[in-house]
């Protein structure tokens, strides 16, 4: 089954310890991306992939890390985690480019920080 | 930069009304695409539609249709005769060229509720 994974599904974590978001995805699909979604704000994008070792920031890039090593994973970093990164986040896929393609999400990763 | 807007932040109607749900985008690229979502209260994120700024007709999927106006910016999504399962949240998106096309900018999202 066609899919985009992520753990955890939830956390709640405390400021400053250092988090890892796992985005896994087994469509062989180029882009990957990151949004996080907060109430009125809709979802904004916080990294995007093209490809392999290739990455770059969003709207919202400030305070997160990401890195593609395997064409399959995109895994969210929180170095150091504040509460004003409490949000719900969505990992994405896509054939292609976020342009044209439809894109794939993730169940979402909620994420309270205290 | 682009934005998206979706004025009605929340909606309810009881089952089997027509209700249309406001898009209202901007961009300076003349090639585009818009697309919606649906949120529902599972959380999951679905694919509903995706249109390039080429193709103004209307579209038609069972109840649902979308009516695109470059002339407006606008891209209204209506669901006819809704349905108690029609209750989610709703996105309208934009993806423009001159951003590569690695950016899908959301709009806020409307909440539609509807009652038996």
């Amino acid at each position: 089954e066609a899919q985009v994974t992520q753990n955890p599904r939830y956390l709640i974590t405390v400021t400053g310890k250092k988090l890892t978001v796992t985005c896994s995805q087994n469509m062989n699909h180029e882009y990957m991306s990151w949004y996080r979604q907060d109430p009125g704000l809709g979802l904004r994008q916080i990294y995007y992939s093209m490809n392999v070792e290739v990455t770059d920031k969003g709207d919202v890039p400030e305070g997160y890390k990401v890195s593609r090593k395997e064409k399959r994973n995109f895994p969210l970093i929180l170095e150091s985690p504040s509460p004003n990164q409490t949000s719900l986040y969505f990992c994405a896929s896509s054939h292609g480019t976020a342009y044209t393609g439809e894109l794939f999400f993730g169940e979402g990763s909620r994420l309270t920080v205290l | 930069a682009q934005k998206v807007t979706q004025a009605q932040t929340e909606i309810s109607v009881v089952e089997k009304e027509d209700v249309t749900l406001d898009c209202v985008y901007e961009t300076r690229d003349t090639t585009y695409y818009l697309f919606w979502y649906k949120q529902p209260p599972s959380g999951e994120l679905v694919f509903l539609i995706r249109r390039n700024s080429f193709d103004e007709q209307n579209e038609i999927s069972g109840r649902y249709s979308w009516n695109f106006q470059k002339s407006t910016s606008s891209f209204n999504f209506t669901i006819t005769a809704s349905q108690v399962v029609d209750s989610a949240v709703y996105f309208c998106a934009l993806s423009a060229l001159y951003n590569a096309g690695n950016m899908l900018t959301f709009g806020g999202g409307t909440r539609l509720m509807v009652k038996p």
